[in-house]
């Protein structure tokens, strides 16, 4: 079965804190993805990464960088976290083809205080 | 600038009648259309998707309907149930990246 897994449901930091979301798919998947919901907005792309070690920037991606270093693992970074950073976090992954059907993980709620 | 467009964000429908889900697109590159479910404190999961080849999907209670020349489409539910109230979010793809195109969702409310 499927599975992508978010390290936490729910985060509370303070701004200017560094924070690490981290994603975790056990699929063998070649392409991962970070998009944060907020209501009134749908989901909207941070970063994905198609292959170890390559990224490329979605449609928001300032103030966030990423990381991946493993095929299964894709890690969203906050810099430094500012309230407006406050949102619902959703990873997801999908194969080579077709890429575009993505799995997603349950997200991480962070509230950046 | 939203290349996906849900301009209903809220649905009421009765159990057991039909459920119909509209959404619009800009990118006339879109070749591959994709509608997802998301119930509260849960990731989205796969619903159905359409190639631009097509103009129509069905899988069981599902169909997703594309009019390329209007660049609508559509995903109608029958009959609906309780069960499927959730946000309904409608995605686009094109061959040439990867990453989907999300619209802002509609959310339905399926009442007994």
């Amino acid at each position: 079965d499927v599975k992508v897994t978010q390290s936490s449901r729910y985060l509370v930091k303070r701004t200017g804190e560094k924070v690490f979301l981290e994603c975790v798919q056990d699929m063998d998947h070649e392409n991962m993805f970070w998009y944060r919901q907020d209501p009134g907005l749908g989901l909207r792309l941070i970063y994905f990464s198609y292959d170890v070690k390559m990224k490329e920037k979605g449609d928001i991606p300032e103030g966030y960088s990423v990381s991946r270093e493993k095929k299964e693992r894709f890690s969203l970074i906050l810099e430094s976290a500012s309230t407006n950073q406050t949102s619902m976090y959703l990873c997801a992954s999908s194969p080579l083809r077709p890429y575009n059907e993505q799995f997603f993980g349950p997200g991480t709620r962070l509230t950046v205080l | 600038d939203q290349q996906v467009k849900q301009n209903s964000p809220s649905l009421s429908v009765q159990e057991g009648r039909i459920s119909i889900l509209n959404c619009d697109y800009t990118n006339s590159m879109f070749d591959y259309f994709l509608w997802y479910k998301k119930y509260p404190a849960e990731g989205p999961t796969f619903l159905i998707s359409i190639s631009s080849i097509k103009d129509k999907n069905e899988d069981g209670r599902f169909t997703v309907f594309l009019n390329k020349s209007a660049k609508h489409l559509s995903l109608h539910i029958v009959p609906s149930q309780p069960g499927d109230s959730a946000v309904y979010f409608c995605a686009a793809s094109e061959t040439i990246r990867r990453a989907l195109n999300f619209g802002k969702g509609t959310s339905l409310l399926v009442t007994p």
